[in-house]
């Protein structure tokens, strides 16, 4: 059964900071590995996804990476800022049925 | 293109009451899912369905049911609330396979008192 973890639950960091959010799952045999933003009171925006053969993915001020061996995924985010609060979310999809499988999620806080 | 389409956004049931949550899309996804969000538990699947007229539990299927009889309609129904079904509820749909991740339905929120 696919785990995904998140750590940790929450952050917060000044405004201009580069910051690295961590995703680690347990089953490497995933077809894609997908980043959402959520916020508060709201539904799940897709920012980025990798598939299983690439290495990473670029939007913006965004760059996600894909370590299958290792089980980890991160998101960059460069240069933060107020805007960019909101939990972000990580999502394996494994298995011939496509089955997401979601961390817990970080809430990120950016200080003005 | 209007996405993934959940209705009602709202809705509150009493304690054994039945209804129907709707999600529909329009982008010829086969791949369709419900999931309930509760704080502290994360996002959790329901039900999946892999075309129309093929469905499957997912992590949490007790108390609902689903039926896919069009590729775009998947329909989530309860069917005899319990206040431990309260909670958002999100649909989501995907062509399925590698490099084609979810677009998920801006979600509708059940209280059941």
């Amino acid at each position: 059964k696919q785990e995904v973890t998140q750590i940790p639950a929450a952050l917060s960091v000044p405004e201009g900071e580069n910051l690295v959010l961590n995703c680690s799952f347990t089953d490497s045999a995933i077809y894609n590995l997908q980043w959402f933003r959520q916020d508060p009171g709201k539904g799940l925006t897709s920012l980025l996804l990798i598939q299983s053969s690439q290495r990473e993915q670029t939007s913006g001020r965004l760059n996600a990476s894909l370590d299958k061996s290792s089980g980890r995924s991160t998101l960059y985010i460069a240069a933060s800022q107020p805007g960019d609060s909101a939990t972000y979310l990580c999502a394996a999809q494994t298995g011939a049925n496509s089955k997401l499988t979601f961390g817990k999620g970080i809430t990120l806080s950016v200080r003005p | 293109n209007a996405g993934v389409t959940q209705t009602p956004k709202f809705q509150v049931l009493k304690t054994g009451q039945s209804m129907t949550l709707q999600c529909a899309q329009d982008m010829n996804h086969e791949y369709m899912s419900w999931y309930r969000q509760d704080p502290g538990m994360g996002l959790r699947l329901i039900h999946y369905s892999v075309g129309a007229g093929i469905t499957d539990q997912g992590e949490v299927p007790n108390g609902y049911n689903v039926s896919r009889s069009t590729t775009e309609d998947f329909p989530l129904r309860l069917l005899s609330a319990a206040p431990s079904q309260t909670s958002v509820y999100f649909c989501a749909s995907s062509p399925g396979g590698w490099g084609y991740g979810y677009t998920f339905g801006s979600g509708t929120r059940l209280t059941v008192v």
